[in-house]
C-alpha cells in the first residue's frame, strides 16, 4: 500500500468547516483513499472514500486531486463530536494499514 | 443493536496466563478481523478471517491463536501472556474480504498485564 502523510494534529473552531490534508504521492492507480477516524476510547469508524472524483456523503467531503497524490477531508460544520483521529488510509484491496492520523480538536 | 460486540471490555490478568477475548457481529457479514493498537495508537492488523477460514496472518506470534466457530464469530486466544501484549485489541467485519469493503469495528478489549 502507499504511505500517506498528515498532519499530526490541528484546531478547528466548533460550527467552522475542518479541512483535513493527506499526501499520498506513491498512490497506484488501482488504489483508492479511504477516511476513518477514531473517537477517543471507541474502534475507527469508516467516514468516506474516493477513487479519482471527489465524493460527498452525511458525514463529510473528499476532495482528491486530479493527480490523485493529495487529498482533503472535509467535515463541513464541525461539531464537538467530531473531536477525534483522523486516518487517511491507501487500500489496494489486501488490507487497511491505519498510520499516526490527525488528531482533530474541535473548540467551542 | 450492537453491530460488533467484543468481551469482556477490560481484562487484566498476570503474565503467563492464558485469556480469551470474544467477538460476535451482527451485520451478517463473511469477514473477519483482530487489530491491536498499542500504547503509541499505531493499529496494525491481526488476523483476518473470510467464511471461517483464515485470511491474514501478520507475521503475529503463534502464542495467538484466532477461532471461528462460525460465520459470526471470531475469538482470540492468547497463551503464556507477555508484558507486551498490553494493548486494545479490536475486532472489526466486513462483507467481503480486505480493504476496500468499509470494515465495522467492536469497542476494543482493553488488556493490561501486570
Amino acid at each position: 500500500d502507499a504511505k500517506t502523510t498528515q498532519p499530526p494534529s490541528m484546531d478547528c473552531a466548533e460550527g467552522r468547516a475542518a479541512n483535513l490534508p493527506c499526501n499520498h504521492s506513491t498512490i497506484s492507480g488501482n488504489e483508492y483513499v479511504y477516511w476513518y477516524r477514531q473517537i477517543h476510547s471507541q474502534g475507527p469508524q469508516y467516514i468516506i472514500h474516493g477513487l479519482k472524483n471527489n465524493e460527498t456523503n452525511e458525514m463529510a467531503s473528499l476532495i482528491i486531486t486530479e493527480d490523485r497524490k493529495s487529498s482533503t477531508l472535509i467535515l463541513p460544520h464541525a461539531t464537538l463530536r467530531d473531536t477525534a483521529v483522523y486516518y487517511c488510509i491507501v487500500v489496494n484491496d489486501y488490507k487497511l494499514s491505519f498510520g499516526a492520523g490527525t488528531t482533530v480538536t474541535v473548540r467551542a | 443493536d450492537t453491530a460488533v460486540s467484543q468481551t469482556p471490555k477490560y481484562l487484566v490478568t498476570q503474565m503467563g496466563n492464558d485469556k480469551s477475548i470474544k467477538c460476535e457481529q451482527n451485520l451478517g457479514h463473511d469477514t473477519m478481523y483482530w487489530y491491536k493498537q498499542d500504547s503509541k495508537k499505531f493499529l496494525k492488523i491481526m488476523f483476518s478471517y473470510n467464511n471461517k477460514e483464515l485470511i491474514i496472518n501478520e507475521t503475529v506470534p503463534n502464542r495467538f491463536s484466532p477461532k471461528s466457530p462460525d460465520k459470526a464469530h471470531l475469538n482470540l486466544h492468547i497463551n503464556s501472556l507477555e508484558l507486551g501484549d498490553s494493548a486494545v485489541y479490536f475486532c472489526a467485519s466486513s462483507q467481503d474480504i480486505g480493504g476496500l469493503d468499509t470494515q465495522y469495528f467492536g469497542p476494543g478489549t482493553r488488556l493490561t498485564v501486570l
